[in-house]
């Protein structure tokens, strides 16, 4: 009963690959958002989809592209995979604006090598 | 824009000390904070929040008290435990934006 689930939880590839990560919310929520936690563990937003629709799209390499089939769902696809790109990402979701709080899943640990 | 400042870290106590990890904001309008912990290895967990002026939010003996004459959501624990170890985070989302402004993390470590 996992409220938002991301998967993978670890992945660890080769620097030019390119991979996914897979986010799932069951909580009816109807915005959901994508944020980059670096080395120091300073977060930052990276996508927002609000009922599917792109509403935030920071300063972010286009090697990045999310993609939301449903408002369920918000993946996040990276081609051409860089050493700065390891981080952990954190997937979440809220209802409206998130005055009453995101819910966060618990991570993807990319390590590009 | 709307930002947050929280104190810098590491933060290192004995079991039983009192904690308090300042966070002042930014905001336009009437924003909602919040305070979020992420233990080692895991994900950010909402520990507390506070929707307008004067509110006091509170959870697992944490506090924290909506001040905007001050523009401040500082988190206070009366008597830390070990399993209090933790990254802490103060947050806010403003009226006007869909985005969680996060501070940059406060590291606790309790001793026993």
């Amino acid at each position: 009963d996992t409220a938002v689930s991301q998967t993978p939880k670890y992945l660890v590839t080769q620097m030019g690959n390119d991979k996914s990560i897979k986010c799932e919310q069951n909580l009816g929520h109807d915005t959901m958002y994508w944020y980059k936690q670096d080395s120091k563990k300073f977060l930052k937003i990276m996508f927002s989809y609000n009922n599917k629709e792109l509403i935030i799209n920071e300063t972010v390499p286009n090697r990045f592209s999310p993609k939301s089939p449903d408002k369920a769902h918000l993946n996040l696809h990276i081609n051409s995979l860089e050493l700065g790109d390891s981080a952990v990402y954190f997937c979440a979701s809220s209802q409206q604006q998130g005055r009453d709080g995101y819910t966060f899943g618990s991570g993807t640990r990319l390590t590009v090598v | 824009g709307n930002s947050v400042t929280q104190m810098e870290g590491p933060v290192t106590l004995s079991e039983e000390a009192f904690l308090t990890i300042n966070c002042t904001y930014t905001a336009t309008g009437y924003p909602s904070l919040f305070w979020y912990v992420q233990y080692p290895g895991e994900g950010l967990q909402l520990l507390l929040k506070a929707t307008k002026a004067d509110d006091k939010g509170s959870n697992k003996g944490f506090e924290a008290t909506y001040r905007k004459e001050t523009t401040s959501f500082h988190l206070e624990k009366g008597s830390v435990q070990v399993s209090d170890s933790a990254v802490y985070f103060c947050a806010l989302t403003a009226s006007n934006d869909y985005k969680l402004s996060f501070g940059a993390g406060t590291t606790v470590t309790v001793r026993a």
